[in-house]
């Protein structure tokens, strides 16, 4: 089993619909992270958490919110999706302390039409 | 403002081949990172180096602090290595260059 899973895999919806995607992990790291990433520019980071207790922006939160429900769990969710948040999304885990590799998901590749 | 800068944007090369991924960073940082994104999507962490040089098989990263420059060099390249790179610097939490797409034919 993979250690930092995301679900659904795929998602197409449509403008206006409420999205959430799910990301569990089983390296007991404390931080998670979601990241978009588009063609042709880097991954960007929408939201982080440094602890069940931990919310924090990332640098492109606009549209988007998480919630930590456990150490090992961080959902985002799409209030009210619109075809410009069309990417692939990726969960990634890290443990606390100074500098650390992350851990990342598969992705998830969600489409709004 | 990209505060990570990768090159070349994509690289083609023969089996066998060296290969060298540039990246280069504005500020200071406490360490580097290069990740490998596979045809699939999923992404692997490969390196993080804060000084010095580090190997794993074929794969070799150098970091140069003072010049603000990590280099990633892949050894006896394979068409498995057909992926991209991705610099990331950590700056409180990371910034992630936009990646070099390597192809390896054979």
């Amino acid at each position: 089993d993979a250690d930092v899973t995301q679900t659904p895999r795929n998602r197409i919806t449509k403008t206006g619909k409420r999205i959430m995607l799910e990301c569990s992990q089983t390296k007991g790291h404390d931080r998670m992270y979601w990241y978009r990433q588009d063609p042709g520019l880097g991954l960007r980071l929408i939201y982080y958490s440094f602890d069940v207790k931990d919310i924090n922006k990332g640098e492109i939160s606009d549209g988007y919110s998480v919630s930590r429900q456990a150490q090992a769990k961080f959902s985002l969710s799409l209030e009210s999706a619109i075809p410009n948040q069309t990417a692939l999304y990726f969960c990634a885990t890290s443990d606390a302390g100074g500098n650390q590799p992350q851990h990342f998901g598969d992705g998830t590749r969600l489409s709004i039409l | 403002k990209n505060e990570v800068e990768q090159s070349p944007q994509n690289l083609t090369a023969q089996e066998g081949e060296f290969i060298t991924i540039n990246c280069s960073y504005s500020v200071g940082i406490s360490a580097l990172h290069w990740l490998q994104q596979h045809p699939g999507g999923g992404i692997v962490s490969l390196f993080m180096l804060s000084s010095g040089k580090k190997k794993h098989g074929r794969l070799i990263a150098t970091i140069n602090i003072q010049e603000k420059h990590s280099s990633l060099h892949i050894t006896a390249s394979h068409p498995r290595d057909s992926a991209v790179y991705i610099c990331a610097v950590n700056l409180g939490r990371l910034y992630f260059g936009r990646g070099t797409q390597l192809t390896v034919w054979p």
